[in-house]
C-alpha cells in the first residue's frame, strides 16, 4: 500500500511569484486536506477536497486555491507569494466513510519565499 | 470554535524516565482527540486517538493518553522514554464542519531526551 506522497520536497520562490504543490493520496482514499505549518507552530487547516470539490476551508485568503483530480490526487496553488507563506505544507488523505476518517499525512513540502 | 492548548513548549527528560505531555482542549461536543508525533523534516505520524468509550487509550511506541472530560484534558504519557522518542508532539481535535472534517492542532511540545 502506497502512502501519501508530496512533491517537490523543497521549493524556493520569490515574493509575488506563484507556486503549485502536489499530493498523491493513499490508495483507497478519496479526500485530501491541506495544512500549513509555519516554523515553531502547529499545522493550520487550509482546505479539504472531496470528490473534486472544496469541502471546507480554513482562514486563508483566496490566493490559496486547490484542485482535486479524478484519481484523487490534489494540487495546492498559492498566488502572489508573501514572505509569511514560508512554511511546511502538509497534505493528508482520508477515506470519506463514517463520522470521522483518520487522516494520513505526507512528508510535506518546505516552501521558502525570499 | 474549538482550540487546543499545549502549555509546555519544551520538555527535557532523561532516558528511562517517565513522560507526561499536557493537552487541554475547548470543544462544545464530545471531542475526537489525537496525538501526533513529528520528527525533524518529517510529516505527522498518529500515535493514538480517542473517539469514545474507555478514557484510557493505548497507542503505538508504548504511548498512552487519558481523556478527562471534567478537566478538558487529554494528556500523553509514557512510562519509560527512549532516546528515539525525541521529537515534536502535537495534540489535535477534529471539528466537523458543514462540508467535512478538519483537525485543529496545538502549538506542539518539543521533547528532548538526555542520555
Amino acid at each position: 500500500e502506497t502512502g501519501v506522497t508530496q512533491s517537490p520536497t523543497h521549493l524556493i520562490k520569490t515574493r509575488g511569484q506563484q507556486v503549485t504543490l502536489r499530493c498523491s493520496s493513499q490508495s483507497g482514499h478519496n479526500t485530501v486536506s491541506w495544512y500549513q505549518q509555519a516554523l515553531g507552530q502547529g499545522p493550520q487547516f487550509i482546505f479539504q477536497y472531496y470528490r473534486e470539490e472544496e469541502n471546507g476551508r480554513g482562514n486563508f485568503p483566496p490566493r490559496f486555491s486547490g484542485l482535486q483530480f479524478p484519481n484523487y490526487s490534489s494540487e495546492l496553488n498559492v498566488n502572489a507569494l508573501e514572505l509569511d507563506d514560508s512554511a511546511l505544507y502538509l497534505c493528508a488523505s482520508s477515506s470519506a466513510s463514517g463520522r470521522y476518517n483518520e487522516q494520513f499525512f505526507g512528508p510535506g513540502t518546505r516552501l521558502t519565499v525570499l | 470554535a474549538q482550540s487546543v492548548t499545549q502549555p509546555d513548549i519544551h520538555i527535557t527528560v532523561s532516558e528511562g524516565a517517565s513522560l507526561e505531555l499536557r493537552c487541554n482542549y475547548s470543544y462544545g461536543a464530545t471531542p475526537y482527540l489525537f496525538w501526533y508525533v513529528q520528527s525533524p523534516g518529517q510529516g505527522l505520524q498518529l500515535l493514538l486517538k480517542y473517539f469514545s468509550g474507555d478514557t484510557l487509550v493505548q497507542g503505538i511506541k508504548g504511548f498512552e493518553a487519558e481523556f478527562k472530560r471534567s478537566q478538558s484534558s487529554f494528556n500523553l504519557r509514557k512510562p519509560s522514554v527512549h532516546w528515539s522518542d525525541a521529537a515534536e508532539y502535537f495534540c489535535a481535535v477534529a471539528e466537523f464542519t458543514g462540508g467535512g472534517n478538519k483537525l485543529t492542532f496545538g502549538t506542539g511540545t518539543q521533547l528532548k531526551v538526555e542520555l
